[in-house]
């Protein structure tokens, strides 16, 4: 069993419906990061965080830390939004540790 | 300006050959990483470096050989390339180890044939 789980594994969305990703984890943790990898292959840093909730722009990142679960929300999804979303967990001066990834795909 | 550049994009080579790639990132960041993303597109961290010092180092076969000559360069060497090093291989910095937020490069597809 890895130690970070995402789901759901592949989504397929309307445009303009809201999207929700989850990311749990079964160890102690310092920090969550969520990923964005592009359908070219490049991979881009969205969120990184230890506490609450971050936004930016459409995308909202939450985490409960007593719950070891992390959710990823798109408000008024787009087809540029297709991607693939991987959560990552690390510890302090460990390494980080990657989900395997939720693949989204959005329909105009 | 590309923030984390590597070369080359695309590599495609045969059975025990021994190749490099480089990266190169702009941003002052302390600590660097590689990392392997197979055909399934889990990634997997395989080395990083803080300072050009060794930090982590994953169960890698000894193959495969990281050099970071200064913090703003951190290559790969492979030695005796095999079918299942196919892949494509990241770089990433970041301004601390680990916690920070990473900034990943391009991408490297490797194809041994």
């Amino acid at each position: 069993k890895n130690e970070v789980e995402q789901s759901p594994q592949n989504l397929t969305a309307q445009e303009g419906e809201f999207i929700t990703i989850n990311c749990s984890y079964s160890v102690g943790i310092s920090a969550l990061h969520w990923l964005q990898q592009h359908p070219g292959g490049g991979i881009v840093s969205l969120f990184m965080l230890s506490s609450g909730k971050k936004k930016h722009g459409r995308l909202i990142a939450t985490i409960n830390i007593q719950e070891k679960h992390s959710s990823l929300h798109i408000t008024a999804s787009h087809p540029r939004d297709s991607a693939v979303y991987i959560c990552a967990v690390g510890s302090s001066g460990d390494k980080l540790t990657f989900g395997t990834g939720t693949r989204l795909a959005v329909r105009p | 300006d590309t923030a984390v550049s590597q070369t080359p994009k695309y590599l495609v080579t045969q059975m025990g050959n021994d190749k490099s790639i480089k990266c190169e990132q702009n941003l002052g960041h302390d600590t660097m990483y590689w990392y392997k993303q197979d055909s399934k597109k889990f990634l997997k961290i395989m080395f990083s470096y803080n300072n050009k010092e060794l930090i982590i180092n994953e169960t890698v076969p000894n193959r495969f050989s990281p050099k970071s000559p200064d913090k703003a360069h951190l290559n790969l060497h492979i030695n005796s390339l095999e079918l299942g090093d196919s892949a494509v291989y990241f770089c990433a910095s970041s301004r601390h180890p680990h916690t920070d937020t990473q900034y990943f490069g391009p991408g490297t597809r490797l194809t041994v044939l």
